[in-house]
């Protein structure tokens, strides 16, 4: 069973702190990670993908990938009360191209 | 500038009484996906189409059938609505490859009385 771990929060964080979201996943050949995020009743978006080891950055984000550990991370940078919301941490599935395995997500929440 | 689209919005259907839910893109991808996601769970994948090619998950009810007519668009038929039915439906595309972006639709809230 492949599975895609998250803490499901809520992860709370003052306005201006660096949020920290982590998501593990158990198929080690896994190779395309992606980071959706989503508002409550709307439809994930893509916020980063990353597809070898180490960090890339996004303005505010960076995503962060060590296959040796099998975990991959979200930093946000001087978290904005908009930046309250689920992410989803996505992995593809080594066995269909196309299909992700959704982590159930972890909830952020930023407090003015 | 919308590039999956998905019609209704918001859908409320009586418990048994068929509905079909619709999604159109512009992206010209080859893979089309409908997922169902219920409050604080992640998106569950009911079956996607590589072009024409169906593929059903293992664990998707016989409830639930697809239609894939062109690239363009995909149709979501829930032959006798449950209760246990109502969620939030997703539509998704991406292009071919697993390095590809997924794109959402902006997903129809289906309810069931």
């Amino acid at each position: 069973q492949k599975e895609v771990e998250q803490n499901s929060g809520p992860l709370s964080v003052p306005e201006g702190a660096i949020a920290s979201l982590n998501c593990t996943y158990s198929d080690r050949v896994s190779q395309s990670f992606f980071w959706y995020r989503q508002y409550s009743g709307k439809s994930p978006e893509l916020i980063m993908s990353i597809y070898s080891n180490g960090d890339k950055e996004d303005g505010r984000f960076t995503a962060q990938l060590n296959k040796a550990s099998q975990y991959v991370s979200l930093l946000i940078r001087d978290s904005q009360p908009s930046d309250s919301a689920t992410y989803l941490c996505a992995v593809n599935d080594r066995d269909s191209s196309y299909k992700l395995i959704f982590g159930s997500g972890t909830r952020l929440l930023v407090r003015p | 500038d919308a590039m999956v689209i998905q019609n209704p919005r918001y859908q409320v259907t009586q418990f048994g009484k068929p509905v079909t839910l619709s999604c159109s893109q512009t992206l010209n991808h080859n893979v089309m996906y409908w997922y169902q996601q219920k409050s604080s769970q992640a998106p569950k994948l009911l079956f996607h189409y590589y072009d024409k090619d169906f593929n059903n998950e293992a664990d998707t009810p016989d409830n639930f059938q697809s239609r894939r007519p062109n690239t363009s668009f995909c149709f979501l038929d829930i032959r006798s609505p449950g209760l246990g039915d109502a969620a939030m439906y997703l539509c998704a595309t991406r292009r071919q490859y697993s390095t590809d972006t997924q794109y959402f639709g902006p997903g129809t809230r289906l309810t069931v009385l």
